[in-house]
């Protein structure tokens, strides 16, 4: 079946504007995660979505950052008046049940570039 | 908290020789530990994973790993690299309450021919 996606696959956008970056996630997966790689850096965690609870945001780095999850299914992470410390690879994960044991399944990334 | 280190950035092995990856971790409790690999320009995939029971942990495409408690380590071997091995691996640990689990910096794999 189809796995992780992710849209844009790149972005470049110039300092102070506004991104959306779009998140699939497998079909019936109850869990969502965002992360954030940097060249030469792990993977930064930033928000987690388990069904209709509400998101666990603690990874968000400053309020520039958001992120929605639509009816249990898709997912969008905003970062508005974008800065050049923000260019990384967004990265989306889902998995069929909340839990440290469950793998995560990942889409390959949204690579953003800040102008 | 948890924490994971891999000590090696960067790890250059020729292809048929064998390959260990460190990861070294800190968890109080018994750790839900991984070992995920990223191909160039594409998501991380799962190559193992241990919770409990046997300590050594077969994976996909020949990996293995061995969770040593004594040394908190969780270090990921291959007996015969490929260069299609050539790859950035992550190690991971979970646990607890928590359901985010913590990234190494990854170890980048170069594979010469």
């Amino acid at each position: 079946g189809a796995g992780v996606s992710q849209s844009p696959s790149n972005k470049v956008t110039e300092k102070g504007k506004d991104v959306e970056l779009r998140c699939d996630p497998i079909s019936g997966h109850t869990a969502l995660y965002w992360y954030r790689q940097s060249l030469g850096q792990g993977l930064e965690f930033l928000i987690y979505f388990q069904g209709n609870s509400a998101p666990d945001k603690s990874g968000l780095p400053s309020d520039r950052f958001s992120a929605e999850r639509t009816g249990g299914s898709v997912s969008t992470l905003t970062i508005q008046r974008t800065q050049q410390e923000d260019s990384a690879v967004y990265l989306c994960a889902s998995s069929s049940r909340p839990g440290p044991k469950e793998t995560q399944y990942f889409g390959p990334g949204t690579r953003l570039l800040v102008l | 908290a948890q924490s994971v280190t891999q000590p090696d950035i960067h790890i250059t092995v020729s292809e048929g020789a064998s390959l260990e990856l460190r990861c070294n971790y800190s968890y109080g409790a018994t750790p839900y530990l991984f070992w995920y690999v990223q191909s160039p320009g594409q998501g991380l995939q799962l190559l193992l994973k241990y919770f409990s029971g046997d300590t050594l942990v077969q994976g996909i495409k020949g990996f293995e790993a061995e969770f040593k408690r004594s040394q908190s380590s969780f270090n990921l071997r291959k007996p015969s690299v490929h260069w299609s091995d050539a790859a950035e691996y992550f190690c991971a640990v979970g646990g607890g309450g928590s359901y985010i689990p913590t990234f190494g910096r990854g170890t980048s794999l170069i594979v010469h021919p």
